[in-house]
């Protein structure tokens, strides 16, 4: 069955503090893809980055940087840095290829608070 | 520019008073979804449409319909609603190709509560 787990429900940091958001996800499918979200507090969604299962390579843009690992099933988002407009919901998302809904699963989501 | 629109982004109603909330998109995708965002949930998908007049279930299509009648527009239609769908809903559009799953774009969100 599909999953994803963000254990982080509430992470509280200092700005300028690196702070690292945690995805783990279960799926059969040898063909899937990763997303992240963030819904700031004015509530929409805001596509981060996009990762495909057979490229493992990890991302850095700006001062958000992904590490993709397949051995470990994780996705995880690094916010280095962080500032005080970086406070949202960030929600990590599955969706795989033999999926013809093209559903997205959707963890809890971990709001994220950085404080002046 | 290339937007997901909803509207209305904010209802109150009274429950069984039929209401649709709208969808439109201006990127020519062909694929569209709704889903609905609830507290300890997460966001689940409703109903889905890979192209005009192709439609089918999500998750919890229960006391949702919708329609594709023509490409860019996808509506969410509650015949009779009911206090346990009030909801943070979500529109979402993307293209549609044979070796991949595109991402998603999402609507600005619609906050309905019904009484």
């Amino acid at each position: 069955a599909q999953k994803v787990t963000q254990a982080q429900t509430e992470i509280s940091v200092v700005e300028k503090e690196d702070v690292t958001l945690d995805c783990v996800y279960e799926t059969r499918d040898t063909t899937y893809y990763l997303f992240w979200y963030k819904q700031p507090p004015s509530g929409e969604l805001v596509f981060l980055i996009r990762r495909n299962s057979f490229d493992e390579q990890n991302e850095i843009s700006g001062r958000y940087s992904w590490n993709f690992q397949k051995s470990t099933s994780s996705f995880n988002f690094t916010i280095t840095a962080s500032q005080v407009v970086d406070s949202a919901v960030y929600f990590c998302a599955l969706s795989e290829a033999r999926n013809q809904g093209g559903k997205l699963i959707f963890g809890q989501g971990t709001e994220l608070s950085v404080k002046p | 520019e290339a937007q997901v629109t909803q509207n209305p982004r904010y209802l109150i109603t009274v429950t069984g008073k039929k209401l649709t909330v709208t969808c439109s998109q201006n990127m020519n995708h062909e694929y569209m979804s709704w889903y609905r965002q609830d507290p300890g949930l997460g966001l689940r998908q409703i109903y889905y449409s890979m192209n005009v007049e192709v439609t089918d279930k999500g998750d919890v299509p229960e006391g949702y319909k919708v329609s594709r009648k023509e490409k860019r527009n996808f509506p969410l239609i509650l015949e009779s609603p009911s206090p346990n769908q009030t909801s943070l809903y979500f529109c979402a559009s993307s293209l549609v190709s044979p070796e991949s799953t595109d991402t998603q774009y999402f609507g600005p969100g619609t906050r309905l509560t019904v009484l």
